[in-house]
């Protein structure tokens, strides 16, 4: 099973801070996804990455694919309490199957 | 339309008890899947099926836990007999099955089991 390692595993920063959160293998992947689980609640997709080097934008959120396809990054600007969650970045090995990452645990306080 | 929905919301049983989980799907959804969901070992698969029938079960930790899907707009996830190491969060997903395999999930069930 190919393994996806997130740093930092845990974030807390204040309202209006900028701060980024990595997704990272040592396998080549064809796409990768990335979801937002608040407290109580299932993961929610947010994205999905699949050219190396693709840049998505959602909002103040920016998705980064990269170039070889083994990592990816995710760039939150001017952080809003409403930003707290688990991230977690995803793949698929074929078949529907999709593994998940270990996950950043971040805390934006007002 | 309405999102993956999972009842109970909250369970919780005493050690050696039956727990049965259950999950629709959104539909028109061809995949399910089940997860369970710890702070030690994160987000874990631990069975899907396609057009009701499984595909990989290779994640259900033990012949305690058993997932049927009699149709396609319903599925249980049942552990019998229940342990205190099987508390945690359970997930159903389901996904359309399309090209990037994204997934959609229930509101989950917190599981105690005492």
């Amino acid at each position: 099973t190919q393994l996806l390692e997130q740093s930092p595993q845990f974030l807390s920063i204040q309202e209006g801070e900028n701060l980024t959160v990595y997704c990272n293998s040592s396998s080549v992947f064809s796409s990768l996804q990335w979801y937002r689980q608040e407290p109580g609640e299932g993961p929610v997709l947010l994205v999905t990455v699949v050219t190396g080097g693709e840049v998505k934008k959602l909002k103040r959120l920016t998705f980064q694919f990269g170039d070889a396809r083994k990592d990816s990054s995710l760039h939150i600007t001017a952080a809003q309490p409403g930003d707290t969650g688990l991230y977690l970045c995803a793949y698929s090995g074929g078949y529907q199957k999709v593994t998940f990452g270990t996950g950043t645990k971040l805390q934006v306080i007002p | 339309d309405a999102g993956v929905i999972q009842s109970p919301r909250h369970e919780v049983t005493e050690m050696g008890q039956e727990v049965t989980l259950r999950c629709k799907p959104i539909s028109g959804h061809d995949y399910l899947f089940w997860y369970r969901q710890t702070m030690m070992r994160g987000l874990e698969l631990l069975i899907y099926f396609n057009n009701n029938v499984p595909i990989d079960d290779s994640g259900m930790p033990e012949d305690r836990f058993s997932a049927k899907m009699p149709n396609a707009s319903f599925s249980t996830l049942k552990i019998q007999p229940s342990e205190p190491r099987d508390s945690a969060v359970y997930f159903c997903a389901s996904s359309p099955g399309l090209e990037y395999y994204e997934q959609y999930f229930g509101p989950g069930t917190r599981l105690t089991v005492t």
